[in-house]
């Protein structure tokens, strides 16, 4: 059971490059959502789905996009990368409330964009 | 507007001690509370959880306090180990967490020998 997997762990874009950040999980949860740590700030919410084919925009949704194909995977697509966008980026899932609504973390993706 | 607060950057709590993290919050839809632990470059640990009908949960060395008049949280660790030196988020959500959840900044808890 790996629980919440991102792939990459470390990644260096450049200004106006695209690419993919990969999330699966292999607990049947329905709840997923992505985050990004900065500096001296707590997590905050980009996207979130309820279930595969739905999700939302979250907080800082900008210059993110995101799908829902399966229950399995939630990637998080950067459009085109700037540098406002370094950060650490989270994803979780949850069963909701058989879990107490408690999200599971994976162990992030730090990116740099220079 | 920062919705969930944690006013403390850091704490720093003897061992064997009991450990006081305290959270505030803005938003009178929350129903749900949470509580992460969090290393450095690892992802956040659910630690424990409490419903907005609650005003205590309870799990080990862990107990979450939640006053609702006030708008207040806390969570206590008793007794406090070195391994629980961490940082601490503070977390809420609107529908049971369908939605995501609104995070705090953390509080960094230091646990000294």
């Amino acid at each position: 059971n790996a629980g919440v997997t991102q792939t990459p762990k470390f990644q260096v874009l450049k200004t106006g490059q695209s690419m993919t950040l990969q999330c699966a999980q292999d607990m049947n949860h329905e709840y997923m959502s992505w985050y990004r740590q900065d500096p001296g700030m707590g997590l905050r919410l980009i996207h979130y789905s309820v279930g595969a084919g739905i999700t939302d925009q979250g907080e800082v949704p900008n210059g993110y996009n995101v799908s829902r194909s399966t229950t399995e995977d939630f990637p998080l697509r950067l459009l085109s990368a700037a540098p406002s966008q370094t950060s650490v980026y989270f994803c979780a899932s949850s069963y909701g409330e058989t879990s107490g609504y408690g999200y599971t973390f994976g162990s992030g993706t730090r990116l740099t964009v220079v | 507007d920062q919705q969930v607060k944690q006013n403390s950057p850091s704490l720093s709590v003897q061992e064997g001690r009991i450990s006081i993290l305290n959270c505030d919050y803005t938003n009178s839809m929350f129903d749900y509370f949470l509580w992460y632990k969090k290393y450095p470059a690892e992802g956040p640990t659910f630690l424990i959880s409490i419903s907005s009908i609650k005003d205590k949960n309870e799990d080990g060395r862990f107990t979450v306090f939640l006053n609702k008049s006030a708008k207040h949280l806390s969570l206590h660790i008793v007794p406090s180990q070195p391994g629980d030196s961490a940082v601490y988020f503070c977390a809420a959500s609107v529908g049971g967490g369908a939605d995501g959840l609104t995070f705090g900044k953390g509080t960094h808890l230091i646990i000294q020998p």
